[in-house]
């Protein structure tokens, strides 16, 4: 079975630049969370979709991020324009239902360097 | 969302016994207690999930206390390949709650594991 795919592995941009992080979760996954980790923390869940619909979005800076899940599948996460503290690694994660008894899988993650 | 509260770091040799402990003294009757660890360099991996009776896995086994209130992950022979954060949360598997499916890092406990 495949795993989440996510790409670009590094990125890295000038402060105020734009940049669009892509995710490929397992097929047939219905939910799928992007995820911030900044380094020596835990993730920090940005945005939670089940099939193309938001379930929770409320940790997701609006003013420079957005998220869509087109079709319920492939997800994109953008941010516009980026700023120093945007230096994370964010990682992608899906899973069959948010139920109880599946769980989430993660990809390797995109690390982006904001300069 | 329910908090859980980990050390934040344990110390162990390679091939003895580990328990890593997690309260959470605030867990509703929908949560479940779910396990996960990160290796270094990695997204997060699934380990071990319960709600009541204790569940044993290829990887791990969970032992959960009577009241709930509290869980301990368990690494029968730890190798240096356990080496990583991992993290205890719960997860409400309550369908159509806020909070479904949710899946909230802490700061987790770093495992050293010594040759």
């Amino acid at each position: 079975e495949a795993g989440v795919a996510q790409s670009p592995r590094y990125k890295i941009i000038e402060k105020r630049q734009s940049v669009a992080f892509w995710c490929n979760p397992i097929s047939g996954h219905a939910t799928l969370y992007w995820y911030q980790q900044i380094l020596g923390q835990g993730p920090k869940l940005l945005i939670q979709f089940q099939n193309n619909g938001v379930v929770d979005d409320s940790q997701l800076p609006k003013d420079r991020f957005s998220a869509e899940r087109l079709k319920g599948v492939d997800s994109t996460l953008k941010i516009q324009p980026a700023k120093l503290e945007d230096s994370a690694v964010y990682l992608c994660a899906s899973s069959l239902d948010p139920g109880m008894n599946t769980e989430a899988f993660f990809g390797q993650g995109t690390r982006l360097t904001v300069v | 969302d329910a908090k859980t509260t980990q050390p934040n770091s344990m110390e162990s040799n390679e091939e003895e016994p580990v328990h890593l402990p997690c309260n959470h003294s605030t867990i509703s009757g929908t949560d479940y207690i779910h396990w996960y660890r990160q290796l270094p360099s990695q997204g997060p991996e699934y380990v071990i999930h319960g709600l009541t009776s204790n569940v044993n896995n290829r990887m791990a086994s969970l032992a959960i206390a009577e009241d709930r209130k509290s869980s301990t992950l368990i690494l029968h022979r730890a190798t240096l390949r356990d080496a990583a954060v991992y993290y205890c949360i719960l997860r409400d598997g309550l369908a159509g709650g806020t909070s479904y499916g949710k899946l909230t890092f802490g700061q987790g406990t770093i495992l050293t594991v010594h040759p």
